[in-house]
């Protein structure tokens, strides 16, 4: 079975700030890595699809990278409304989540 | 507008049964595969099991086969969790999700239902 890990667990940052997730893969997964951003209380949404597509009406400052089995999540420019866990995701897997709040 | 309404959640003794229910609209429910995904209390998210379009392939997470059981209604847009056996560690919100792939699976869920709560204690 793939494992898929996410660092940090939680972090926080200030509005305007760039914000960085890493999600490692335990084998090659080529680009198979989605993004989910879930608020308190909500379903989760898609952001990224293929590690590095920006899902439709998704904001610009949201954005992916990697392949393989190292994959990057950013936020160019964290702002009030981010406030919430962000899970990668491959096949079946999901990773922990990192929380993300305002400093 | 896709919609994903789930129902049926609720309390329920350990060892009791329970069935979940999710109405789709908006899109061709036939064309797609279909998941349920839940989250336990302050956790993360686990995929719990899904099925094709025909309903000819399901698929369930280690921990739930032989309890739980996938099922749709295409003629009626629903999708279904059949749960018996229950845990105290199946408590969780249950949502069930699209996967965006009409041909194959993707694994990529682009549309989620807002879940339900099922709670599993005596």
């Amino acid at each position: 079975d793939i494992q898929m890990t996410q660092s940090p667990s939680s972090l926080s940052a200030s509005v305007g700030d760039r914000v960085t997730i890493t999600c490692q893969a335990s084998q090659d997964i080529s680009n198979y890595l989605n993004w989910y951003q879930q608020k308190p209380g909500k379903a989760p949404k898609l952001l990224i699809y293929d590690a590095s597509n920006l899902e439709t009406g998704v904001p610009s400052r949201f954005s992916g990278s990697g392949s393989g089995t190292d994959f990057t999540f950013t936020i160019s420019s964290l702002q009030p409304e981010d406030i919430a866990t962000y899970y990668c995701q491959q096949y079946d897997n999901f990773g922990p989540g990192t929380k993300v709040d305002i400093k | 507008e896709v919609q994903l309404v789930e129902s049926g959640g609720g309390l329920v003794q350990p060892g009791g049964s329970l069935r979940l229910s999710c109405a789709a609209s908006g899109f061709t429910f036939s064309s797609y595969w279909m998941s349920w995904v839940r989250q336990a209390p302050g956790k993360g998210l686990e995929w719990v099991a899904n099925i094709k379009q025909d309903g000819s392939e399901k698929y369930y997470v280690d921990s739930v086969k032989g309890r739980f059981t996938i099922s749709r209604d295409n003629a009626k847009n629903s999708l279904y969790l059949q749960m018996n056996s229950l845990r105290a560690e199946d408590t969780a919100v249950y949502y069930c999700a699209r996967d965006r792939g009409t041909w194959i699976q993707l694994w990529l869920f682009d549309y989620w239902g807002q879940g339900t709560l099922v709670t599993v204690s005596s």
